[in-house]
């Protein structure tokens, strides 16, 4: 069974362009996370879906950040336009259900901002 | 005080001993608990989840949670250089989102 999927792995852009990272989860998961890392730091929540519905987005900066998960599956994360702070790694993670306990991330996208 | 709090390391170790990772934490409705491995440059990988208290082992993991005192461990037995990766702690309550520790860098030495 494929694990979750992200892309871009990596991206280098110059600040104030725009960026999107593409996250397909494990089949059948019906949760899905997009959290940051920062560099020696713990993943933080972005935004949770269940299935299409956005359910936390309360830590999304949502002046320059946006997501959609338009038919429950896969999604996206867009950042416009980025910062030089906003260089990090994006994870996104999916589950069965909010309530297994089990959460499975992807890679990672690695975002540079110049 | 962060809700989860962990020591970063870093942590060295010669092959073949016991390692001990700890966290503790301060929110006590948390029943969920888990432990991920991350090599650089990847992702949190899932390595032990417990649900409650008490211990669960596999293979050469064995994880712990003390709720009375709010702490978990994880004991590495036996630890190989590929054990060599930042040790993640994660825990939640029913509905709720996962919080994480900052994680402790270990390096297992040949």
């Amino acid at each position: 069974e494929a694990g979750v999927v992200q892309s871009p792995r990596y991206k280098i852009i110059e600040k104030k362009q725009p960026v999107a990272f593409w996250c397909n989860p494990i089949s059948g998961h019906n949760t899905l996370y997009w959290y940051l890392q920062n560099l020696g730091q713990g993943p933080e929540l972005l935004i949770r879906y269940e299935n299409e519905e956005a359910v936390d987005d309360s830590q999304l900066p949502k002046d320059r950040f946006s997501a959609e998960r338009l038919k429950g599956v896969d999604s996206t994360l867009k950042i416009q336009p980025a910062e030089l702070g906003d260089s990090a790694v994006y994870l996104c993670a999916s589950s069965l259900a909010l309530d297994t306990g089990e959460l499975f991330f992807g890679e990672g996208s690695r975002l540079t901002v110049l | 005080q962060k809700e989860v709090e962990q020591d970063p390391g870093p942590l060295s170790v010669p092959e073949g001993a016991i390692v001990s990772l700890n966290c503790t934490y301060s929110n006590s409705a948390f029943q969920y608990f888990m432990w991920y491995r991350q090599y650089s440059r990847k992702g949190p990988e899932l390595l032990m989840y417990t649900y409650s208290s008490g211990n669960k082992e596999d293979g050469r993991f064995t994880a712990q949670v003390d709720k009375s005192s709010k702490y978990i461990s994880l004991f590495i037995r036996d630890s190989q250089p590929s054990d060599s990766a930042t040790y993640l702690c994660a825990m939640s309550n029913y509905g709720q989102n996962f919080v994480f520790g900052p994680g402790t860098r270990l390096s297992v030495l040949p």
